[in-house]
């Protein structure tokens, strides 16, 4: 079946400090991968996809992600990171469906950033 | 442009009631999906609606859950005679179309928080 998985549940980094989140995903085939990120009250943001090509996909808000097959991963990376980054982001499969496509979530990843 | 909009916010319930949720998507979209958030889980897909059908229904836990769309606008997500483990954030989302294979974003709206008391 298919799964998404994001290892941490919280991470606190400084700010100015790099950021990687991890995602892993079991999908049969080549995937549809995003990254959502959803603050307090608010919807979730999508801050990059991949769909194909270039496996680093440059996102919002300083974003980025590697698409790594062989390790089956799509980890969210930021060089800088500040304090309104903090927030729960959500790693997605985008399932190819006859529909569109159907987007299983992982459990998310809470940031905080201390100054 | 004015983005996905749900209401209520918040709603309290107590056990056995039913409630109704409602999903404003942007115009213009024709697919709409709606996804329950329990507490410290991903997203869960519930149910998909292309124009006011619902092709997609295999994620509606039980029966007591039931979606309707109208006007290819507005969605209602209905739950009746709550149950405590209803209790969860419950996300709309819309995308332009539903083609096949599509790659279309979807656009969340803010949710609304369901608490059975």
């Amino acid at each position: 079946a298919q799964s998404v998985t994001q290892p941490d549940i919280h991470i606190t980094v400084s700010e100015g400090a790099s950021l990687e989140l991890r995602c892993n995903y079991s999908y049969g085939a080549t995937p549809y991968l995003f990254w959502y990120v959803q603050s307090p009250g608010q919807g979730l943001q999508l801050l990059l996809k991949y769909f194909s090509g270039d496996t680093l996909v440059q996102g919002i808000k300083g974003f980025e992600a590697e698409f790594k097959r062989s390790q089956s991963s799509f980890n969210l990376r930021k060089p800088s990171v500040h304090w309104s980054d903090a927030a729960e982001y959500f790693c997605a499969v985008g399932l190819r469906w006859e529909y569109g496509n159907k987007l299983v979530f992982g459990a998310g990843t809470i940031l905080r950033v201390k100054s | 442009g004015a983005g996905v909009s749900q209401s209520p916010s918040n709603k309290v319930t107590e056990k056995g009631k039913d409630v109704e949720l409602r999903c404003d998507p942007i115009s213009g979209h024709t697919a709409l999906y709606w996804y329950r958030q329990r507490l410290g889980q991903g997203l869960e897909f519930l149910i998909y609606f292309q124009g006011n059908s619902a092709p997609d229904k295999s994620g509606l836990p039980s029966d007591r859950f039931s979606a309707e769309r109208t006007g290819e606008s507005v969605s209602t997500l209905t739950i009746q005679r709550t149950q405590q483990e209803d209790s969860a954030v419950y996300l709309c989302a819309s995308t332009l179309a539903g083609q096949t294979y599509s790659t279309d974003t979807q656009y969340f709206g803010p949710g609304t928080r369901l608490t059975v008391l």
